[in-house]
């Protein structure tokens, strides 16, 4: 089955830059989507058709693909954005939606 | 409001049944795909099944395929999920999404319900 890989963690500092990837062999022929979960909350798209950003999410986070990797960038990181992240993107051989494994972005 | 609410969600015994509801509002319902996410707890989000607007397709995960049914309800505003022969492994927090298409994602959430499977 298809499968997006993302790293476990990643710990930033305030106002540092955090980069998220997201790997997985069919990436460069689909969009992929970011969300973010806070705990005890449901998660909030944040970025989708690879670098676009909702209404209402903050110019800090930006999305990029190249290749077989997506990439979520936080710039200027705040303590606020301490949360699991995870890609999304479209398996088209299966017509199903596949989910990345998550990153715990930890804000020191 | 632009909202879900799922509903629904108990304890059940391995190899029982459960219907969960979700009721949309706020947009025109019948103009989109719906999904079904869960998450088992502590653990990531993974995708159940989706049904397009009409009812005429749906697809699932290879982990719930031939026990679980997606349908919806345009005139009801309603998307279901009928889980049959609930196993351990189906215990998690289930999640109503939007689906806004392969470009889109999953873009308004329901704040989940959620399902124990134990005996």
């Amino acid at each position: 089955s298809y499968e997006l890989t993302q790293p476990p963690s990643v710990s930033i500092s305030p106002g540092q830059t955090a980069s998220i990837t997201c790997s997985g062999d069919k990436l460069e022929n689909t969009y992929t989507c970011w969300y973010q979960q806070k705990p005890g909350q449901s998660p909030q798209v944040i970025i989708y058709q690879d670098n676009k950003r909702p209404s209402g999410i903050p110019e800090r986070f930006s999305g990029s693909t190249s290749g077989d990797t997506a990439t979520l960038t936080i710039t200027g990181t705040q303590a606020t954005d301490e949360a699991d992240y995870y890609c999304q993107a479209w398996d088209s051989s299966n017509r199903a939606v596949v989910f990345g494994t998550g990153t715990k972005v930890t804000v020191l | 409001q632009v909202q879900l609410v799922e509903s629904g969600g108990g304890l059940v015994k391995p190899g029982g049944a459960l219907r969960l509801s979700c009721a949309a509002s706020g947009f025109s319902f019948s103009d989109h795909f719906m999904s079904w996410i869960r998450q088992a707890p502590g653990k990531g989000l993974e995708w159940v099944a989706y049904i397009n607007s009409g009812s005429s397709y749906t697809n699932y995960a290879d982990s719930v395929k031939g026990r679980f049914t997606v349908s919806r309800d345009n005139a009801k505003n309603s998307v279901f999920l009928q889980m049959n022969s609930l196993r351990a492994e189906d215990t998690a927090v289930y999640y109503c999404a939007r689906y806004g298409g392969y470009d889109s994602g999953c873009d308004l959430w329901g704040q989940g319900t959620l399902v124990t499977v134990s005996s």
